[in-house]
C-alpha cells in the first residue's frame, strides 16, 4: 500500500517550459488536492478535485491547470513556466472532504530558471 | 477566509525536555489535523483532531473547538523531534485545508 505517490521528485525547467506533475493514490479516496509550499510558508491549495472528471480551483490557481480523469491519478500541469512557480508541489488525498484526514505524498520539487 | 495563527514560530530545546505549540483558528472547524514536516520534507500524519484528546506514544494533541485553538504537546523531545510542525483545518466555506505558518522546532542533544 503506497499511499499517495508524486512523480517526479525533482524538476528544473527553463522559463516557458511546460510540464505534467502526475499523483496516485490507491486509497480509493474521492478528493484530491494539490498544494504548494515557498520558503517559511504553509502550504496552499492550488486546485483540487472532489471526483472522477471534476475540478476547481483553490487559493492560488493561476498558471496551472489540472485533470482527473481517473479516480486514482490527479495531474498538475504548468503550461508555461515561471520562476514565481519554483517551489515545492504537494499532492494531497481524502477519503471524502471537510470531515476526512488528508494524506500527503512526498513532494516534487521544482526549480524554474 | 479562515485564518490559522501558530505559535511559537520557533523553539529551540534540549533533549527530554517537553514542549507545548499551540494553534489558534479564526472560525469554526470541521477538520483540524497537526502534521510533522521532517527535515527531508516529508510531511507525517500526527494527529487528525477536529475536537477532544488524542495521544499516541510522546505526543499528544487537544481541540477546545469551542474556544478555537488547539494544543500538540511534545513530551520527553528526541533529536529526531525536530523540524517544522503545522496545524491545519478546513473551516469558513473552504474546501481544502488551510495551514498555518509552522512552528520550528529544534531539539538539541
Amino acid at each position: 500500500n503506497a499511499g499517495v505517490t508524486q512523480t517526479p521528485k525533482f524538476r528544473v525547467l527553463k522559463t516557458g517550459q511546460s510540464m505534467t506533475l502526475l499523483c496516485a493514490q490507491d486509497m480509493n479516496h474521492e478528493y484530491m488536492y494539490w498544494y504548494r509550499q515557498d520558503p517559511g510558508m504553509g502550504l496552499r491549495l492550488i486546485h483540487y478535485s472532489v471526483g472522477e472528471g471534476t475540478t476547481a480551483k483553490g487559493e492560488v490557481p493561476d498558471g496551472y491547470n489540472v485533470s482527473r480523469l481517473k479516480k486514482q491519478n490527479f495531474l498538475l500541469g504548468l503550461e508555461s513556466a515561471a520562476p514565481s512557480q519554483t517551489s515545492v508541489y504537494f499532492c494531497a488525498s481524502s477519503r471524502f472532504g471537510l470531515s476526512t484526514e488528508a494524506f500527503f505524498g512526498q513532494g516534487t520539487r521544482l526549480t524554474v530558471v | 477566509g479562515i485564518q490559522v495563527e501558530q505559535s511559537p514560530p520557533d523553539l529551540i530545546l534540549q533533549e527530554g525536555a517537553n514542549s507545548t505549540l499551540r494553534c489558534n483558528f479564526s472560525d469554526s472547524v470541521n477538520n483540524l489535523q497537526w502534521f510533522h514536516q521532517n527535515p527531508w520534507g516529508q510531511l507525517i500524519n500526527l494527529f487528525y483532531i477536529p475536537s477532544g484528546t488524542k495521544q499516541n506514544g510522546r505526543l499528544s494533541a487537544t481541540t477546545v473547538a469551542t474556544e478555537r485553538y488547539s494544543l500538540l504537546y511534545i513530551s520527553s523531545s528526541q533529536t529526531t523531534d525536530s523540524g517544522v510542525y503545522f496545524c491545519a483545518v478546513i473551516g469558513g466555506g473552504a474546501d481544502g485545508l488551510t495551514f498555518g505558518k509552522g512552528t520550528h522546532l529544534i531539539i538539541q542533544p
